[in-house]
């Protein structure tokens, strides 16, 4: 069946550093992808999606491309805060009678002033 | 702005004793989900929502209970909980139930049972 892999976690980075969490993906087809964003005690938060291949998400500095060929969508962000520390989640749409998510486990990113 | 709520934020329950978690949203979406979350793992799947279909995912315990009053709300019930059921649970809705629609989460409510 389908399936998200991420990287395991946590990343420990430094304030400013540059970030970049592995995620690929088993599916048939090119489903849509996702990467949500979880702070301490609360809900999922959509970050950023992309719907088919080459698109590119982006939102609040992070970014991830849609890579059909390495099935791939690895979120980077430039710079980080301190405020970017929680848990990051992709997932992607997959299809077996109905359409339902499947996530990774997750990654938790730490960030240090 | 809120779009989906869940109230309330924080439940406490005795083990055994039946509590009710609530779930509201203001997209008018046709689908609504609950998810379980256990220790910032992935969230479960419990069972959705298609407008009044409810569709209950194979290995949801019948412990689990849900009903859909009308499009804005939607309710989870845990006739008998157990200690294994400490948990965050997530409301989401989507617009639809295709290969495209983003799922939107409330801000969850952490049950703990005592």
């Amino acid at each position: 069946g389908d399936s998200v892999t991420q990287m395991e976690g946590p990343v420990t980075l430094s304030e400013e550093a540059f970030l970049t969490i592995n995620c690929t993906y088993t599916a048939t087809g090119y489903p849509s992808l996702f990467w949500y964003v979880q702070y301490p005690g609360e809900g999922l938060q959509l970050l950023l999606k992309a719907t088919k291949a080459d698109d590119k998400g982006s939102n609040k500095g992070f970014e991830a491309t849609y890579r059909k060929e390495t099935t791939s969508f690895h979120l980077e962000k430039g710079s980080v805060q301190v405020s970017d520390s929680a848990v990051y989640f992709c997932a992607l749409i997959s299809y077996s009678g109905t359409y339902k998510y499947i996530f990774g486990t997750g990654t938790r990113l730490k960030v240090l002033a | 702005d809120a779009m989906v709520i869940q109230n309330p934020r924080y439940q406490v329950t005795q083990f055994g004793k039946p509590v009710t978690l609530s779930c509201s949203q203001t997209l008018n979406h046709n689908v609504m989900y609950w998810y379980q979350q256990k220790s910032s793992q992935a969230p479960k799947l419990l069972f959705h929502y298609y407008d009044k279909d409810f569709n209950n995912e194979a290995d949801t315990p019948d412990n689990f209970q849900s009903r859909r009053p009308n499009t804005s709300f939607c309710f989870l019930d845990i006739r008998s909980p157990g200690l294994g059921d400490a948990a965050m649970y997530l409301c989401a809705t989507s617009r639809g139930q295709t290969g495209t629609d983003t799922q939107y989460f409330g801000p969850g409510t952490r049950l703990t049972v005592l």
